[in-house]
Formats: C-alpha cells, structure tokens, sequence
C-alpha cells in the first residue's frame, strides 16, 4: 500500500538549520509532485512548499520562500525539506504528502505521512 | 492569500447531519473546483475525504458529502456517528501561486 514516513524531526536551538526526509513506498514516487504541509501545537494546517515529479520546479508558501527549501531524490524514493535560520514559531509537526499529478497541480492530497515533530527552542 | 474561513466548532446529535462551510474560495479554484477537505482525529494525520468539490475517495463513507456555491464550498455529514467527531479542513489550489491555501479547520462535536 502507499505509505510515507517522515523522519528528522527533534529538537533544535533557533537559527540553526534542519533536514527533514519523507520515505516513499508502494507507488512509482518518480511520477508524482510531492508536498510538505505542517501544524503547529494546537493549530491548523499550512501548506508549505511542492516539488514537481523531476524535481525541476518549486514553489514555496510566502511564509518560508527563502528560508526552506524542498527537494527530492527519485533513485531513493525520498522526499526532503531543508531548514534553515529555524525560529520558535517554526515549531510544528511536519507532514509530507503525495500530490495526485506530476506537476504539483492536482488540486489535493492524498495521503499524508504521519509526520515529524519538530521543536525549537531555546 | 489568507486562510480560508471555516466556523471554529459545530456540533449535533447522532444521527443528525451537520453541515461545515469554507469562504473565501478563489474564483479559479471554484470554476476549476479545486477544493478538498480533510478530516484529522486527535494526534492522526490528516485524511482526504471529498476531492474536486464533491468526488470521495474509495473507503469513505458516503455519509460525506461536499458542494458549493459561489465562492462558498461545504462538507455535510449525514448521519453523524461518534468516529466522526474530529477536526476538518478545506483547502484549495490557486493557480496563480502561492499555491494552496487551506482553512482555518472546524472541531466537530458528537453530543
């Protein structure tokens, strides 16, 4: 069945950097755009950043656009979200998510991994 | 582009069918109908559970039902049972970027 695991998630000091990894299993993870969505304590979601299926665009939510960055390795079936100049309000559960079209425009997300708690603090 | 607006709580009796607005929908998104909505249990992932305004994916039940109206779209359950006290979100794809938005989620409450 598909299945997505994320792993990396700790806790971190603020400003510094993070990689964050989603294993992809049980679908060709090659032909999909994949997603990183995240929660933080007690709140609602938030789309962060999608890649396309061959990693050769991006797109990042205004929020992180500069400080995050996605990318992915398709020889490994693995998606990652890389981190960087971490603040406290970036403390969340970070979900990744298989988009159901190539370019990242499918409209909707299914399924979702079970997420990667990521604390920062000082 | 914010966060959609969904109402914070709404609640009713087993058996009874509740209803759960999203506002603040782009027009693209509408004519395109890119909206879905999500259910999430305490410390679960979330889940897909309407696609496209009012497509459900395989194994959900059919008490869920999505729509919309202008700007507006809704999920109704039907029927409500205990399982479907959770939290729920709608979401939408906008074409001009950034690139999904998603509500501001609603807790449902079985009585």
């Amino acid at each position: 069945q598909v299945q997505l695991v994320e792993s990396g998630g700790g806790v971190v000091h603020p400003g510094t950097s993070l990689r964050l990894s989603c294993e992809a299993s049980g679908f060709s993870f090659s032909i999909y755009a994949m997603h990183w969505v995240r929660q933080a304590p007690g709140k609602g979601l938030e789309w962060l950043a999608v890649i396309s299926y061959d990693g050769s665009n991006q797109y990042y939510a205004d929020s992180v656009k500069g400080r995050f960055s996605i990318s992915r390795d398709n020889s490994k079936n693995t998606l990652f979200l890389q981190l960087n100049s971490l603040r406290l309000e970036d403390t969340a559960v970070y979900y990744c998510a298989k988009d159901v079209a190539a370019a990242g425009t499918g409209g909707f997300f299914d399924p979702w991994g079970q997420g990667t708690l990521l604390t920062v603090s000082s | 582009q914010s966060a959609l607006t969904q109402p914070a709580s709404v609640s009713g009796s087993p058996g009874q069918s509740i209803t759960i607005s999203c506002t603040g929908i782009s027009s693209d998104a509408v004519d395109y109908n890119y909206v879905s909505w999500y259910q999430q249990h305490p410390d679960k992932a979330p889940k897909l559970i309407i696609y496209e305004v009012t497509n459900r994916p395989s194994g959900v039940s059919n008490r869920f039902s999505g729509s919309k109206s202008g700007n507006t779209a809704s999920l109704t359950i039907s029927g409500l049972q205990s399982e479907d006290e959770a939290d729920y979100y709608c979401s939408s794809y906008i074409s001009s970027g950034p690139l999904y938005v998603f509500g501001t989620g609603t807790k449902v409450t079985v009585l």
